[in-house]
Parts: structure tokens; sequence; C-alpha cells
């Protein structure tokens, strides 16, 4: 079964500052996608960036882009120039192509500090 | 709005009650989840639909449970006899291809 492992609990930033979230995961397969959510206190939850795994450049929205490292299994987030509306808890997420649910990892507590 | 709903977005309710929430997606989507996530937990797959088929149910779910998507649009989720341990946010998702939009949830609450 594939499983998602989210190392940090909590993590703060600076504003203005660059933070990574670390992600990685587990998997026998090799075609799949990757996800970063983001859930805001008490709000729903919002796609960040998804990343195909047959894809080797890493994935860039705007302010937040990727490292995925497809032998290690490893896909972490960089934000950068963090703002404080980028408080929120983040999420790691599997989703196997022809997959039927995403999976994901126990969330990382974003903290900016102003 | 064009996103995912759901209703009610609170519901309490004593226990051995049952509940029932609904999912509305967005309209050109033929996929439709449930989640349940519990307070600092990461979402866990409740069930899947594609159209009106119900294709994949988790362990999760027990016969408590049970969710319909009639004529492949809104979905309910319904929980019958309702326990403490059932307390929790239930999230509903809908997509076409791979990411999946999620609604703002219903918080469930058991007293």
């Amino acid at each position: 079964a594939q499983t998602v492992t989210q190392s940090q609990p909590e993590m703060s930033v600076q504003e203005a500052e660059t933070v990574t979230l670390s992600c990685t995961y587990d998997t026998s397969e090799s075609d799949y996608y990757l996800f970063w959510y983001k859930q805001p206190p008490s709000r729903q939850m919002i796609l960040v960036i998804r990343q195909e795994a047959y894809k080797q450049q890493n994935a860039t929205e705007n302010r937040f882009s990727v490292n995925f490292q497809k032998a290690a299994k490893s896909f972490s987030l960089k934000i950068s120039d963090s703002q404080l509306g980028d408080a929120a808890m983040y999420f790691c997420a599997y989703y196997m192509e022809y997959g039927n649910k995403l999976v994901f990892g126990a969330g990382t507590i974003l903290r900016v500090k102003s | 709005d064009t996103g995912v709903s759901q209703n009610p977005r609170h519901k309490i309710t004593k226990r051995g009650q049952n509940v029932t929430f609904r999912c509305d997606p967005i309209s050109e989507h033929n996929r439709l989840y449930w989640y349940r996530q519990t307070l600092g937990q990461g979402p866990e797959f409740l069930t899947y639909f594609q159209n009106e088929a119900q294709l994949e149910k988790s362990r999760l779910l027990s016969d408590r449970f049970s969710a319909e998507r009639p004529k492949g649009s809104f979905s309910t989720l319904e929980i019958q006899r309702t326990e403490q341990g059932d307390s929790a946010m239930y999230l509903c998702a809908s997509s076409l291809f791979g990411e999946q939009y999620f609604g703002p949830g219903t918080r469930l609450t058991v007293t």
C-alpha cells in the first residue's frame, strides 16, 4: 500500500523568507501524481501544485516550487517570499494513475512570522 | 460559484441519531470522493463514485455508513446510529482527471 510521510509536524518562517516542507512517499508504481494541498484554519483545502511522475522537470506555480526526486521518492515544497496568507496546514498527497483516491500525509503546520 | 459545495457545514447530533450530508460536485466532474478528516490529521479516503457507480469503499466505511450518487450528480453520505467516534470533518471532492477539488466540508459533532 502507498504511504506518504511528512516528517515536520510544524515549521516557522519569517515573512519574505523561503521555507521548504518535506515529503516522502512509498510506492511500487511508476505512473502517479503528487500534490501539495493547503488548508487554512477553518477553510477548505486548496490545490497548490501538482507533479506528474513521468515529468523530470520540477513543477512551479508562482512562489511555489517542488523538488521531485523520483528515485529517492521525495517531493518537497519550497515557498519563496513567504506571506502571512501562506500560514496554513500543508498536506502532501499521492494519487496513482488509474487509482481511485488520494493518499495524504499527516500534514505540516506552517506559521509565518511578521 | 462553480466549486464543490457541501451542506450542512456543521451538524451537531446526539449519539444514536442518523445524519445525512450532501455534496454537489463541480458540474462537469464525473468522479466524486468522500473523505474523513479528524483534527490535526490528513484526510482519509471513504468512498469513490464514477458517475452513479460506487466503485470503491474503504474499510473505514462501516455498515452504518452509506453513500449514494443518484443520476451521477450530487451525492449523499448517511451515517446511521451515530457514535462519538464519528465526530470528524467529512470532505467531498470531485475531479475529471488527476487533481481533486475539495468542498468546505461538513463538521460533525456527536454528543
